[in-house]
């Protein structure tokens, strides 16, 4: 069965330093959403894109956070630089489309901690 | 504005126990509604979804149907296992097409 990979599965870092994670949605997914959760919540979305343009990125920090899908495959999200605050795991989801409701596939998140 | 508020856990169960977990929601219009899981050290996975109004979602054993005179979804199992223990996520698709997720049940179930 066709799964969203992530990678690295954990990363500790120190804070002010530079850090990204990267994620390869479900082949033929065209939509690919990046989400936060933090630690006793429910995760958030960050960003949104439809294939390699962003249609919903009102919740990311812009000015520490940024997201791209080059070639409308896979992504990266930076954080530059990482704060202690930033410590959550980060999830990427993909799904055949946003124009409706479609099942979102999650991967199994990168475990951020900053220290 | 949109939200979901789901029971506070942890939950603490012996196996073959009953297991609800309430989930009431806040939505414009007529919202698709779900329930995730999310075992350890794993991503979250869909477990069940209804669409419409007295819709019944079910899978694995859990069931949820949506109620929209009380706006809610709750999730419920007769007969739990030890592989049931996980996080479980009530959430819902508004009409803006956004999920969005309840702060999670830590749910554990003893042998």
């Amino acid at each position: 069965e066709a799964e969203v990979a992530q990678s690295p599965r954990y990363k500790i870092t120190e804070k002010s330093q530079a850090v990204a994670f990267w994620c390869d949605p479900i082949s033929g997914h065209a939509t690919l959403y990046w989400y936060r959760q933090i630690l006793g919540q429910g995760p958030e979305l960050l960003v949104q894109f439809q294939d390699e343009s962003v249609v919903d990125d009102s919740q990311l920090p812009k000015d520490r956070f940024s997201a791209e899908r080059l070639k409308g495959v896979d992504s990266t999200l930076k954080i530059q630089p990482a704060e202690l605050g930033d410590s959550a795991m980060y999830l990427c989801a993909s799904s055949l489309s946003s124009a409706g409701v479609y099942e979102q596939y999650f991967g199994p998140g990168t475990r951020l901690t900053v220290t | 504005g949109n939200s979901v508020t789901q029971m506070e856990g942890p939950v603490t169960l012996s196996e073959e126990a009953f297991l609800t977990i309430n989930c009431t929601y806040t939505a414009t219009g007529y919202p698709s509604l779900f329930w995730y899981v999310q075992y350890p050290g794993e991503g979250l996975q869909l477990l069940l979804k209804a669409t419409k109004a007295d819709d019944k979602g079910s899978n694995k054993g859990f069931e949820a149907t949506y109620r929209k005179e009380t706006t809610s979804f709750h999730l419920e199992k007769g007969s739990v296992q030890v592989s049931d223990s996980a996080v479980y996520f009530c959430a819902l698709i508004p009409n803006d097409y956004k999920l969005s997720f309840g702060a999670g049940t830590t749910v554990t179930v003893r042998a």
